[in-house]
């Protein structure tokens, strides 16, 4: 069963635009960890931001903040002063407990991030 | 220089060949994984390893094998592909910790005729 649903396919703004890339996840655990990792044409996976949910703070990195809802198990991405080079795929990830107890990350199906000049 | 390489970068191969993927690391990092990136399915896991002599199978093992040679490389084996191993396969590696960053290769497109 997918735990984590993005369900944006796509979505496009004009440069300078604020844009919030949402994501659910289903978990039973008190204490995990979320993830949003970008991937731009080049292919390269690359870390944006995570969140430790036993913080209720969000995190923020420079333009990229998260909007984290522990109780409604939502975990969006905002994108502040969008640049053309903000243009990726945006995966959100999950990481989770697996049966022999390691953690093991779960990814979304990913949001297609165009940013227009 | 990239920390974490991938080799071949792209390869085409008929069904039923031997196929390896390779994945070297200088990171230092103990735990690999790999993974199979399809369109609209995001990333799954393969296989991954958390020392030398420590082997997981993943979410989608079946029809693949792995070999943790040394602490920097790690390689995936399809033994006899297939159409629907068709994909983008992702190498990377992390620290000790759950939240600790995953850092990826630069992919590899296989395609299997």
């Amino acid at each position: 069963a997918q735990t984590v649903t993005q369900s944006q396919p796509e979505m496009s703004v004009q440069e300078a635009e604020t844009v919030t890339l949402s994501c659910t996840y289903d978990t039973s655990e008190n204490n995990y960890y979320l993830f949003w990792y970008k991937q731009p044409p080049s292919r390269q996976m690359i870390l944006v931001i995570r969140q430790e949910a036993y913080k209720q703070q969000n995190a923020t990195e420079n333009r990229f903040s998260v909007n984290f809802q522990k109780a409604a198990k939502s975990f969006s991405l905002k994108i502040s002063d969008s640049q053309l080079g903000d243009t990726a795929m945006y995966f959100c990830a999950f990481m989770k407990r697996s049966m022999d107890s390691n953690y093991q990350l779960i990814w979304g199906a990913g949001t297609k991030l165009i940013i227009k000049p | 220089d990239a920390d974490v390489t991938q080799t071949p970068r792209n390869r085409i191969t008929k069904t039923g060949k031997r196929i390896m993927l390779e994945c070297s690391q200088t990171k230092g990092h103990d735990r690999m994984y790999w993974y199979r990136q399809d369109p609209g399915l995001g990333l799954r896991l393969i296989y991954y390893s958390f020392d030398v002599k420590d082997i997981n199978k993943g979410e989608i093992s079946d029809g693949y094998s792995v070999s943790r040679q040394a602490q920097a490389k790690f390689s995936l084996s399809l033994e006899s592909a297939i159409p629907n191993q068709t994909a983008l396969y992702f190498c990377a590696t992390s620290d000790l910790f759950p939240h600790d960053e995953q850092f990826f290769g630069p992919g590899t497109r296989l395609t299997v005729l």
